[in-house]
């Protein structure tokens, strides 16, 4: 069973719109991030959260807001869409921080902007 | 500037063959070194970490690191066709935030 659950999998949306990436972890860690994939960039580090506490924000935009609701909980808001923002967003979570921690990731979420 | 540089960009190496990444940091604050692996359609999962200089081994895969370099290498001996997937180089400071390099693409060849 995946220890991380993000929804939705897909999503398509249209240019100026909001979406609501969800992430549960279901590891008992204390640390959550979000990374960004896209054709042009690798892994890009966006957020880190640690006890529902933002620990680095490594996004320029304010249109991307985490939302930590519960301490297994690390959802993305992400405002005015644009082409741009047309990625894969991976969830992950450590136990402690990521550099002596293995990061675990979940299997994405895929975002279309049109 | 990138600061996790990796090496091949793409590999293809025939079934029991070795395949070798290599990367390289240009931030002397990253102490910490790991390998992480993503099959199509999945998310990144951890191969290994090295935090020391020299080798360290883990079943068919060998990792070494050179700090005064800050050069590190990730090599599979006896490849599989299911080693084939994207590998990603990522260094950290002692802050806990990982940085990925561009990733290589290994092709295993039956």
């Amino acid at each position: 069973d995946p220890k991380i659950i993000q929804k939705p999998k897909y999503l398509v949306a249209v240019t100026g719109s909001e979406k609501i990436l969800i992430c549960e972890q279901y590891l008992g860690h204390n640390a959550m991030y979000w990374y960004r994939q896209s054709a042009k960039k690798p892994l890009e580090f966006m957020f880190s959260y640690s006890y529902q506490k933002l620990m680095d924000n490594q996004t320029a935009s304010s249109r991307f807001q985490p939302q930590s609701s519960k301490k297994n909980h690390l959802d993305l808001q992400i405002t005015a869409l644009k082409p741009d923002d047309s990625a894969t967003y991976f969830c992950a979570s450590s136990q402690g921080t990521a550099n002596t921690g293995q990061l675990y990731f979940g299997e994405g979420s895929k975002l279309t902007v049109l | 500037q990138q600061k996790v540089q990796q090496s091949p960009e793409s590999l293809s190496v025939p079934e029991g063959g070795m395949a070798s990444f290599n990367c390289t940091s240009s931030d002397r604050n990253f102490q910490y070194f790991w390998w992480y692996r993503q099959h199509s359609g999945e998310g990144p999962k951890a191969l290994m970490s090295i935090f020391s200089d020299g080798d360290k081994k883990e079943g068919r895969f060998t990792a070494h690191l050179n700090k005064a370099s800050l050069h590190v290498s990730l090599h599979i001996r006896d490849s599989q066709p299911s080693d084939s997937a994207l590998y990603f180089c990522a260094a950290s400071p002692n802050t806990g935030k990982l940085t990925f390099g561009d990733g290589t693409v290994l092709t295993v060849k039956p």
